[in-house]
């Protein structure tokens, strides 16, 4: 059982198309990221949210952590076909604890 | 390019066999972590390491082992193995074990068990 889970699991879009993708736990999280892996990659960092409530902006993609840190979502407006990925959330309960990640949203955009 | 190095970036074994993972954190970076990533499980934290001592431990079976060095590379030992442990291994370092720390992942190791 995932400590976080994330949907869809899968999401196909057309080139210009807006999307969200979800990151939901009954868990309180001290701090919770988003990355994006590519294949035969490593997950590459995208953002860290910290505080509940949390909106962040970068370029074409926002992300908010939820007010009680128990969720977050991730919005792409307009997305490109250089979004395509996998899109993972990982959360930590406490300062020294250990990553859980979940098992990621696959993002196709077909131009 | 993370900074972060791992080797090898492939290999194939026997089941029962052992391997050895080794990865180099980035320069300046204390904390080193291993996950498995295969696609039934996602990724799944293995264990953490920060300036050579065990500071967190994920689901890893009793048949891995890990260590980190004095130079601050980290070595996974895979031993008895099995069909299951095939899957992606990765590494990612961070300076430390701050909240919120960006953690750097490698490119990591594809190992198959035949």
């Amino acid at each position: 059982t995932q400590l976080l889970e994330q949907s869809p699991q899968f999401l196909s879009i057309q080139e210009g198309e807006n999307l969200t993708v979800y990151c939901n736990s009954s868990s309180v999280f001290s701090s919770l990221q988003w990355y994006r892996q590519e294949p035969g990659e490593g997950p590459v960092l995208l953002v860290t949210v910290v505080t509940g409530g949390e909106v962040k902006k970068l370029k074409r993609l926002t992300f908010q952590f939820g007010d009680a840190r128990k969720d977050s979502s991730l919005h792409i407006t307009a997305a490109q076909p250089g979004d395509t990925g996998l899109y993972l959330c990982a959360g930590r309960t406490d300062s020294w604890g250990k990553f859980q990640f979940g098992a990621g949203t696959q993002v196709v955009v077909t131009p | 390019d993370s900074g972060v190095t791992q080797t090898p970036k492939h290999l194939i074994t026997a089941t029962g066999q052992r391997v050895t993972l080794r990865c180099s954190p980035r320069s300046g970076d204390l904390s080193v972590y291993w996950y498995q990533q295969s696609l039934d499980q996602g990724l799944q934290f293995l264990i953490q390491y920060y300036n050579g001592e065990e500071r967190a431990k994920g689901n890893i079976l009793e048949r891995f082992s890990a260590q980190q060095f004095p130079d601050l590379h980290s070595e996974l030992n895979l031993s008895s193995l099995e069909l299951g442990d095939s899957a992606l291994y990765f590494c990612a370092s961070s300076v430390a074990n701050r909240v919120g720390e960006t953690q750097y992942f490698g490119p990591g190791t594809r190992l198959l068990v035949l």
